[in-house]
């Protein structure tokens, strides 16, 4: 059980066009689902908090316009890369927070690696 | 602002050496604290997890941690280790607060040599 997918494993764009990532938990429902950042060989940044039904809530640094949250359902959340730059590649992660044993738990999707050109 | 600390960035061990591996974090309220694992080229995957009780938790793969509050810390522990175990390890607070965020440490790259 407890289990999150991102769609897609990988995608390679051309700078200035939009990249939208998938994220859904398979087989519970998750209120919340946390979108994060990694960069090679470093640890993951938080970006944002997605509650379904209302707007993402944006960590300081990270542009809420250049980076699109929509957390239409309880099993759905996407991440919409506007107008993507070489900057933007990196590795996107996303977790839906679950209950596992009633106690609370992020579960976390394999992630999508983006490549800007 | 809550942070997280691992002190160690590489670890390298031999097989059926025993592994402990510092995290500290800094928060003044209750925390939730968690190890999570990343095998080269999968997801993370949860190791064990503290939310309250026994300060010494046991997960899964023979991983167990210790929650001792007056040193802010939960480090993680193998008696001995294998080459499977090969991957990075990261810390995680979770500061009970109504976001759920969760915060990383900076990560442990473990190789375990054969």
């Amino acid at each position: 059980g407890a289990v999150v997918s991102q769609h897609p494993s990988w995608v390679i764009c051309k700078s200035g066009t939009s990249v939208k990532i998938e994220c859904r938990s398979l087989d519970f429902q998750a209120t919340t689902m946390f979108w994060y950042r990694q960069f090679p060989k470093q640890s993951l940044m938080l970006m944002a908090t997605s509650n379904e039904g209302s707007k993402a809530t944006y960590e300081q640094g990270v542009e809420k316009d250049k980076f699109l949250i929509n957390h239409a359902s309880l099993t759905l959340s996407t991440l919409t890369v506007t107008s993507a730059h070489p900057e933007d590649s990196s590795f996107y992660i996303c977790s839906a927070r679950g209950l596992a044993g009633g106690a609370d738990t992020q579960y976390f999707g394999p992630g999508t690696r983006l490549t800007v050109l | 602002a809550q942070s997280v600390s691992q002190h160690n960035h590489h670890v390298i061990l031999s097989e059926a050496a025993s592994l402990e591996l510092g995290c500290n974090y800094s928060y003044g309220g209750t925390v939730n604290l968690f190890w999570y694992v990343q095998y080269p080229g999968q997801h993370l995957q949860l190791l064990l997890k503290y939310f309250s009780g026994d300060p010494l938790v046991k997960g899964i793969k023979g991983f167990e941690a210790e929650f001792i509050k007056s040193k802010f810390s939960f480090n993680l522990r193998k008696p001995s280790v294998q080459w499977s175990d090969t991957a990075e390890y990261f810390c995680a607070v979770n500061g009970m607060d109504s976001s759920y965020k969760l915060i990383f440490g900076s990560g442990t790259r473990l190789l375990v040599r054969p």
